[in-house]
């Protein structure tokens, strides 16, 4: 089946640092991936899809970036880290384009900008 | 405008009863529609997908209007275990973009 490792679970940062957050796939190849944040009490919001490797659509303008090296790892960063950006922040993945597919979600990241 | 959008609620109701929640969307090229749940912070977990057809699993039932571009969930027989948030989702053709509601906060009360 698929899965999703996502890491870290929680993480608290300084305003200002930079923030690398990755997750990889296990169980299937050429997914689609997805970045998504969730304020407190929130839906969530997509920040960045990618179809493919290096292919990297961006939803929100913002300090975020995201990047895909590879099939199966997606990389979420900033250079510098505002306290907007706190937030819980999941991972995603969909295989297949046909209808009715079921995404697949990492643990998500709990971050805490102070 | 939203693409996907939900009431937030909360909805609080009591044990037994029967809820229903709505969701529109404002891409009418979407091709496929999901509802899921999420528990207190933790990742999504998918309920049910949502046929034209319309579908039904156990006490759960969803329903999909194209022509007014919104889908419906209705929980029967309400249980403690139903509190939860519940997310519509729409994604586009080809699966590239899935683009959630803002939830919508359901609290079974005893």
């Amino acid at each position: 089946s698929q899965t999703i490792h996502q890491w870290p679970a929680t993480l608290v940062q300084p305003v200002g640092s930079p923030l690398s957050l990755e997750c990889t796939v296990e169980g299937t190849s050429n997914p689609n991936l997805y970045w998504y944040r969730q304020a407190a009490g929130r839906g969530l919001q997509l920040l960045f899809y990618s179809v493919g490797i290096g292919q990297i659509s961006s939803e929100v303008p913002q300090n975020l970036s995201a990047s895909r090296p590879q099939d199966r790892q997606f990389i979420l960063s900033s250079k510098k880290l505002l306290l907007s950006d706190s937030g819980f922040y999941l991972c995603a993945g969909i295989k297949g384009r046909s209808m009715n597919t079921e995404a697949f979600f990492g643990q998500g990241t709990r971050l805490t900008v102070v | 405008r939203k693409e996907v959008e939900q009431d937030p609620g909360p909805f609080n109701v009591p044990e037994g009863a029967t809820v229903a929640f709505n969701c529109t969307y404002s891409n009418s090229a979407s091709q496929s529609f999901f509802w899921y749940r999420q528990d207190c912070r933790k990742e999504p977990k998918l309920l049910m997908s949502v046929y034209s057809s319309g579908n039904e699993d156990g006490r759960f039932t969803a329903q999909l209007n194209r022509a007014s571009q919104y889908i419906s969930l209705l929980i029967r027989d309400s249980k403690l275990s139903d509190s939860a948030t519940y997310l519509c989702v729409a994604s586009n053709f080809g699966n590239e973009k899935l683009t959630f509601g803002t939830g919508t906060r359901l609290t079974i009360i005893p």
